[in-house]
């Protein structure tokens, strides 16, 4: 069964503190996809990354950098966490090289406070 | 560039009531289309999706229509449960590489026994 996985379902945070959210999924995608999740505005694209140490800018990239080292492992950093990035954060995977018409799978969300 | 739109929410209905949530996108080229749902606590799952005009998704009882001559996804299901309470999106991905989707701003489903 597929399976994407997140560090913490809880964070919270300091202004200013660097914060990691890691991601782990098991079915050997391509594709993997940070999003912030807040009220009123759906899912906002971070990050994507389509091969492993490969990354591009999503819709609202800025204060965030991601890193993939490893195929199934795709990680998202804020670099000095600010309390407008308090937000839902769901990671996703996707298997690739279907043109577009391929599922996305969810993992549970991390809920990030930021004091 | 891409954009998906919701019909605002919340909505509430009772138990057996008809359920349409309407859904309407701006796009180049020929996207597919998707309706994803998030149940209390969960991440988002697959709902149902289409990929070239006319076609229809369903599962579960929902469906959905993609009509390009009006631009349109609409969410249908003539008998609602109390299961089905969660929040629902529609996504676009637009036939670029990598299948990026682009959400709507969800619409909150309440139904009351």
């Amino acid at each position: 069964d597929v399976k994407v996985t997140q560090s913490s379902r809880y964070l919270v945070k300091r202004t200013g503190e660097k914060v990691f959210l890691e991601c782990v999924q098991d079915m050997d995608h391509e594709n993997m996809f940070w999003y912030r999740q807040d009220p009123g505005l759906g899912l906002r694209l971070i990050y994507f990354s389509y091969d492993v140490k490969m990354k591009e800018k999503g819709d609202i990239p800025e204060g965030y950098s991601v890193s993939r080292e490893k195929k199934e492992r795709f990680s998202l950093i804020l670099e000095s966490a600010s309390t407008n990035q308090t937000s839902m954060y769901l990671c996703a995977s996707s298997l690739g090289g279907t043109g577009g018409t391929e599922t996305q799978y969810f993992g549970p969300g991390t809920r990030l406070l930021v004091l | 560039g891409n954009s998906v739109t919701q019909m605002e929410g919340p909505v509430t209905l009772s138990e057996e009531a008809f359920l349409t949530i309407n859904c309407t996108y701006t796009a180049t080229g020929y996207p597919s289309l998707f309706w994803y749902v998030q149940y209390p606590g969960e991440g988002l799952q697959l709902l149902l999706k289409a990929t070239k005009a006319d076609d229809k998704g369903s599962n579960k009882g929902f469906e959905a229509t993609y009509r390009k001559e009006t631009t349109s996804f609409h969410l249908e299901k003539g008998s609602v449960q109390v299961s089905d309470s969660a929040v629902y999106f529609c996504a676009l991905s637009g036939g670029t590489s990598y299948g990026k989707l682009t959400f709507g701003q969800g619409t909150i489903l309440t139904v009351h026994p």
